[in-house]
């Protein structure tokens, strides 16, 4: 089983609509999750950070379930610009390394 | 503006030669620095972690022969891969993590190694 696991896609969906992406992870002594953003050939840039209370940053909700080891991202009213790899990453205490899933592919089309 | 900057963006070399690639923390110290490798269209896989003042600890399959890495500051970290090859080709990126930003992951802007 992979260390975190995300569902590829791509997905493809009209400006405007809503998008969920689901990640799993493995480790359970996991303490830090984070959604970042890759646009093609660029570096990962941090979208969100994931808290166990869940948290909203304008557009995106990100949520984290410790139980089931499970972190989502929803986006709402999506637009064009929001087309872009979304990586979910998983990482340990301290300066542990961080864990990368292997990317969802969102494309917003008019 | 850039927290960790990664130089250079792009390079080619022929098949061989030795190439080093730099990563510094611009307004951070980082007694850690990771290094990731991404083919095209996959995720990044950790190469190797880099420790300040000590040896690097590299992944499972990864040659530490190949991918020297040396942390001699907390500012700065390098990879050079040696003796490059055609397969060596891909996509480096280094990040440090604040432990006053949340332990954020800062990226550089990753380097675009061509070796022909």
């Amino acid at each position: 089983r992979k260390e975190v696991e995300q569902d590829p896609g791509p997905f493809n969906v009209p400006e405007g609509a809503t998008v969920a992406f689901n990640c799993t992870y493995s480790n359970s002594a996991s303490q830090s999750f984070f959604w970042y953003r890759q646009d093609c050939r660029k570096e990962p840039k941090l979208l969100m950070s994931v808290y166990s209370s869940g948290n909203e940053d304008g557009r995106f909700t990100a949520q984290l379930n410790r139980a089931s080891q499970y972190i989502s991202l929803l986006i709402r009213d999506s637009k064009l610009s929001d087309s872009a790899t979304y990586l979910c990453v998983v990482g340990g205490t301290s300066y542990g390394k961080l864990t990368f899933g292997q990317g969802t592919i969102l494309t917003v089309h008019p | 503006g850039a927290v960790v900057s990664q130089h250079p963006s792009r390079v080619i070399c022929k098949s061989g030669t030795s190439v080093k690639i730099e990563c510094r923390s611009l307004d951070f110290q980082a007694t850690t620095m990771f290094w990731y490798r991404q083919f095209p269209k996959k995720s990044l896989m950790l190469m190797a972690t880099s420790n300040e003042g000590s040896k690097a600890t590299y992944e499972q399959g990864v040659e530490k022969d190949k991918f020297l890495i040396n942390h001699a500051s907390l500012t700065l970290s390098t990879l050079t891969v040696t003796s490059a090859h055609p397969e060596d080709s891909s996509f480096y990126i280094c990040s440090a993590r604040d432990r006053d930003r949340e332990l954020r992951a800062f990226f550089g802007q990753g380097t675009r190694l061509t070796v022909v």
